[in-house]
């Protein structure tokens, strides 16, 4: 059974630009969740998505932005990207329709320069 | 807000010795109690979880105590091994349709290295 696939696995950008990542739940999961790491905060929590609805959203600026596709797939966006945002990002699908059970992919690593 | 206060924030263990982290939480609808591990370059991955209607649960050499009173669990690695060596996030989140609120709120982390 396939895990959670993130792409791509690493990402160099430049302040000012704009990045889009992917996540590819596994196999029956409908929700996605993303986190974002950075060795000064840890793990925070983005947004989550079920059956194409955000049902909660973290205390992150406009920029960050995703969205859910009926096939459970889901792309995180971040516009005028900041050095600040340089992070590894990323993706946890569940089962459970409450929460709860929550497998984590790779991540995407990205550096903004 | 910190709602979830993880320590030590690293430890250092001889090969074959007992790890043990600890968790504190202050949300009481918290009813899901995940412990990742991750290594460097990597997701984190899931451990072992617990649900408060348990005082303890265990996986091989691996073993949640949870506290409901206290509001504190931990993770307790026996035979600790070199390939143990990882950060290890202890999480939490409410799951009752009630209250859930669709996301894990996490620790800081102890990075565990197990000497051999």
């Amino acid at each position: 059974k396939a895990g959670v696939t993130q792409t791509p696995r690493y990402l160099i950008k430049t302040r000012g630009q704009q990045v889009t990542l992917s996540c590819s739940p596994i196999s029956g999961h409908r929700s996605v969740s993303w986190y974002q790491q950075t060795p000064g905060q840890g793990l925070q929590f983005l947004f989550e998505y079920f059956s194409e609805t955000q049902r909660n959203k973290g205390n992150f600026p406009g920029r960050f932005s995703g969205r859910q596709f009926s096939n459970s797939r889901s792309e995180m966006n971040v516009s005028t990207l900041e050095l600040g945002d340089s992070a590894l990002y990323l993706c946890a699908s569940s089962l459970a329709v409450t929460g709860g059970g929550y497998t984590f992919g790779s991540g995407t690593r990205l550096t903004v320069v | 807000q910190q709602q979830v206060k993880q320590s030590p924030q690293s430890l250092i263990v001889q090969k074959g010795g007992i790890s043990i982290i600890n968790c504190a939480y202050e949300n009481t609808a918290f009813d899901y109690f995940p412990w990742y591990q991750q290594f460097p370059g990597k997701g984190p991955a899931l451990l072992i979880a617990i649900r408060p209607d348990v005082s303890e649960k265990k996986e091989g050499r691996f073993t949640i105590s949870f506290n409901k009173s206290a509001k504190q669990f931990s993770l307790h690695i026996m035979d600790s091994q070199p390939g143990d060596s990882a950060t290890y996030f202890c999480a939490a989140t409410p799951t009752n349709s009630g209250g859930s609120n669709y996301k894990l709120t996490f620790g800081k982390g102890t990075l565990l290295t197990v000497n051999p």
